[in-house]
C-alpha cells in the first residue's frame, strides 16, 4: 500500500511560471513532510520541509502548502528556472518515539522540466 | 566535507554472486539507511539501523542483509542476487531518526547495480 501519492508524475513548465506537485496521504500519524530534489547522477537532497501544525513555509521561490484536515500538501515552485529540471520528492515520517522513527515514505516522484 | 559515501558507483554481477555495497558517513549520525530507487516507484525502504547494532526492516528487506557494527558503516549485503534486485541503491544517514526539520536525512550519490 502506497502511503503517500504524488502527483504528476511528469511536469513540463515553461521558464517564469509556477510549477505545482501534490501529494496526499491517509496516516494521521505523520509528523514530518519533507521534500527531495534530486538531479540525475546525484542523491537525493532535502529541498523544505514542514511540520503539520504549520500551513504554509516559505524558502525562497519554493513554497510547501500543507491541508491537514485534507490530508494533502504541495510544492509551488514561483518563477520556475531551468536550474530547477530535476526529479522532486515529497515524503512522510510517522511519530515521535521508536522505530516509526526510522521510517520515511517516499511519493513515487515528478520528473520536473522547466524550458528555457 | 560532510558526507555520506557510497561504493562502488556502478557494479555488474550475474546471478547468485554475493556482493556488499559499502557505505560509510563522517558525521557522526546515529541513524542509516538502505534505500532502492526504481522507474515508475520512487525511493523504497530496504533497511535501517536507528544506532549501532539496531537494524530493522523496511518496506522490501527481501533478499537483502545489513550490519551495524560501528556507527559509521552501514554495509548493504546481497547474499544471491537476482535480475530483480538490479536497482538504484542509495544509502543514507541522519543525525537521529528519518529526519527531522533542522536534522534531514543526507543522501550518498547511489550505486547503480545490475545482475544478469
Amino acid at each position: 500500500q502506497q502511503q503517500v501519492k504524488q502527483s504528476p508524475q511528469s511536469l513540463i513548465v515553461q521558464k517564469g511560471g509556477i510549477s505545482i506537485i501534490n501529494c496526499a496521504y491517509e496516516n494521521t500519524a505523520f509528523d514530518y513532510f519533507p521534500w527531495y530534489q534530486q538531479f540525475p547522477g546525484k542523491g537525493p537532497a532535502l529541498l523544505i520541509a514542514i511540520r503539520p501544525d504549520v500551513s504554509e513555509k516559505k524558502e525562497g521561490r519554493f513554497t510547501i502548502s500543507f491541508n491537514k484536515s485534507a490530508k494533502q500538501f504541495s510544492l509551488h515552485i514561483m518563477d520556475s528556472q531551468p536550474g530547477d529540471s530535476a526529479t522532486y520528492f515529497c515524503a512522510a515520517r510517522a511519530g515521535n518515539r521508536g522505530s516509526t522513527l526510522g521510517r520515511l515514505y517516499f511519493g513515487r516522484g515528478t520528473q520536473l522540466t522547466v524550458w528555457p | 566535507e560532510a558526507q555520506v559515501t557510497q561504493n562502488p558507483r556502478y557494479l555488474i554481477t550475474v546471478t547468485g554472486k554475493k556482493l556488499t555495497v559499502t557505505c560509510s558517513q563522517n558525521m557522526n549520525h546515529e541513524y542509516m539507511s538502505w534505500y532502492r530507487q526504481d522507474p515508475g516507484l520512487g525511493l523504497r525502504q530496504i533497511y535501517y539501523s536507528m544506532n549501532v547494532e539496531v537494524t530493522d526492516k523496511g518496506d522490501v528487506p527481501e533478499g537483502y542483509k545489513v550490519s551495524r557494527k560501528e556507527k559509521r558503516n552501514f554495509p548493504l549485503i546481497l547474499e544471491s542476487p537476482s535480475p530483480n534486485q538490479t536497482s538504484l541503491y542509495f544509502c543514507a544517514s541522519s543525525l537521529s531518526g528519518a529526519g527531522r526539520v533542522n536534522s534531514p536525512l543526507h543522501f550518498g550519490n547511489g550505486t547503480r547495480l545490475t545482475v544478469t
